[in-house]
């Protein structure tokens, strides 16, 4: 069963454009939620988190937003570029849980277009 | 190091064929992590490592597949008689295993290709 979900695979947005990266989680005991990005031949690199007692962090073009009733969080990129293409991984924390500290959904892979 | 190093970078191998992938984590990061992401998929867990505890093997798709780790350093993942279902990209994180750690440092990982 999996605990963090991405629905959508991919995402295509115009250069300029604000993309907005979507997650949701189903375990109410996450502390903190991370968004990695992963470009090809390359691993994932740390990019935003968030804990869960806050709603929103900003950091540059990005900003993380976190629903803890909906159990949603989402991640804007305004205005977005070309360097920005990527697959952008959901994880949340689940320390000390089974499979390690933290819970990775499948990714989207973000397409922005000149 | 500075950070987590894989080797070797890519790997071609004959279908059953043995291989074994190697992992330096970070210097001092008592977890280390296994995952895998094949073609068009996402991170798929295989195990791991914290300090002396029994590894997490709960992610480890066949037999053929096994893992070890020596101490708090290297770490090898190994697939014996390798299948084309094999062929991925396998990468390793490190991280420190703390209340106050928010996050894994992943390595550039091994892309295991099986012919």
């Amino acid at each position: 069963d999996q605990q963090v979900k991405q629905n959508s695979p991919s995402l295509s947005v115009q250069e300029g454009r604000i993309s907005i990266l979507n997650c949701d989680y189903t375990n109410s005991m996450f502390d903190y939620f991370l968004w990695y990005k992963k470009y090809p031949a390359e691993g994932p690199t740390f990019l935003i988190s968030i804990s869960s007692i806050k709603d929103k962090n900003e950091d540059g073009r990005f900003t993380v937003f976190l629903n803890k009733s909906a159990k949603h969080l989402s991640l804007h990129i305004v205005p977005s570029q070309p360097g920005d293409s990527a697959v952008y991984f959901c994880a949340a924390r689940n320390y000390g849980g089974s499979q390690g500290n933290l819970i990775f959904g499948k990714g989207t892979k973000l397409s922005v277009k000149p | 190091g500075a950070g987590v190093s894989q080797s070797p970078s890519n790997k071609v191998t004959e279908k059953g064929k043995d291989v074994e992938l190697r992992c330096d984590p970070i210097s001092g990061h008592t977890a280390l992590y296994w995952y895998r992401q094949r073609l068009g998929q996402g991170l798929e867990f295989l195990i791991y490592f914290q300090g002396n505890s029994a590894p997490d093997k709960s992610g480890l798709p066949s037999d053929r597949f096994s893992a070890e780790r020596t101490g708090e350093s290297v770490s090898t993942l190994t697939i014996q008689r390798t299948q084309q279902e094999d062929s991925a990209v396998y990468l390793c994180a490190s991280s420190p295993w703390t209340e106050a750690n928010y996050g894994y440092t992943f390595g550039s990982g091994t892309r295991l290709t099986v012919v």
